[in-house]
């Protein structure tokens, strides 16, 4: 059972495009994370959202937590080549819980 | 990736061979997961652990892979008689304890 689901699975744009990734859940978690992983490469962390409403920027990317804390939403504008990746949500229920990832939106930019 | 280590970065083994797979975890960190990935798929939980204990190994096959991360020294993933559907990417991550988790750069089983 897949606890986290993430939409949509494959994304291709154009260079300059706008772009929004979805993370979603049945359960509450107590924080999500988002994740870029390049091919060849391990996952890196993006961002950490813990309280539901939360909107965190990072330069070009908008993260967003549902008020529910069961949903996330990753915006990206004005996307560049090097955005290109695998896009992998985690969420977990306590800070004492594995963490679940989600099976991830990959993004390919075009020039 | 910062700090995270793991060894080797390729690792090729015939079938019914061990494998052993290595994570030095960041500086200060104590809490060590390992994923498992196949291509174009998200990471898998194997086993999660703390200094020289296993809190959860619910994604542990029961047979064949045991993990352990002792007082001193890297973490370790050991997989016995290898078998080709053990190819994959194994990842380590590590953490202070927290939700953040910082992964390691991969070790890449090819199963001959």
């Amino acid at each position: 059972t897949q606890l986290l689901e993430q939409s949509p699975q494959f994304l291709s744009i154009q260079e300059g495009e706008n772009l929004t990734v979805y993370c979603n859940s049945s359960s509450v978690f107590s924080s999500l994370q988002w994740y870029r992983q390049e091919p060849g490469e391990g996952p890196v962390l993006l961002v950490t959202v813990v309280t539901g409403g939360e909107v965190k920027k990072l330069k070009r990317l908008t993260f967003q937590f549902g008020d529910a804390r069961k949903d996330s939403s990753l915006h990206i504008t004005a996307a560049q080549p090097g955005d290109t990746g695998l896009y992998l949500c985690a969420g977990a229920k306590t800070s004492y819980d594995k963490v679940i990832f989600g099976p991830g939106t990959s993004l390919s930019v075009i020039p | 990736n910062a700090g995270v280590m793991q060894n080797p970065r390729h690792l090729v083994r015939r079938r019914g061979q061990e494998a052993r797979l290595r994570c030095s975890p960041m500086k200060g960190h104590s809490h060590v997961y390992w994923y498992r990935q196949l291509p174009e798929e998200g990471l898998k939980f194997m086993v999660y652990l703390q200094k020289e204990n296993i809190i959860d190994e619910s994604g542990m096959p029961k047979e064949r892979f045991s993990a352990e991360f002792p007082k001193e020294g890297p973490s370790i993933l050991r997989i016995q008689q290898v078998v080709r559907g053990d190819s994959a990417a194994y990842f380590c991550a590590t953490s202070e304890g927290g939700y953040e988790q910082y992964f390691g750069p991969g070790t890449r089983l090819t199963v001959t």
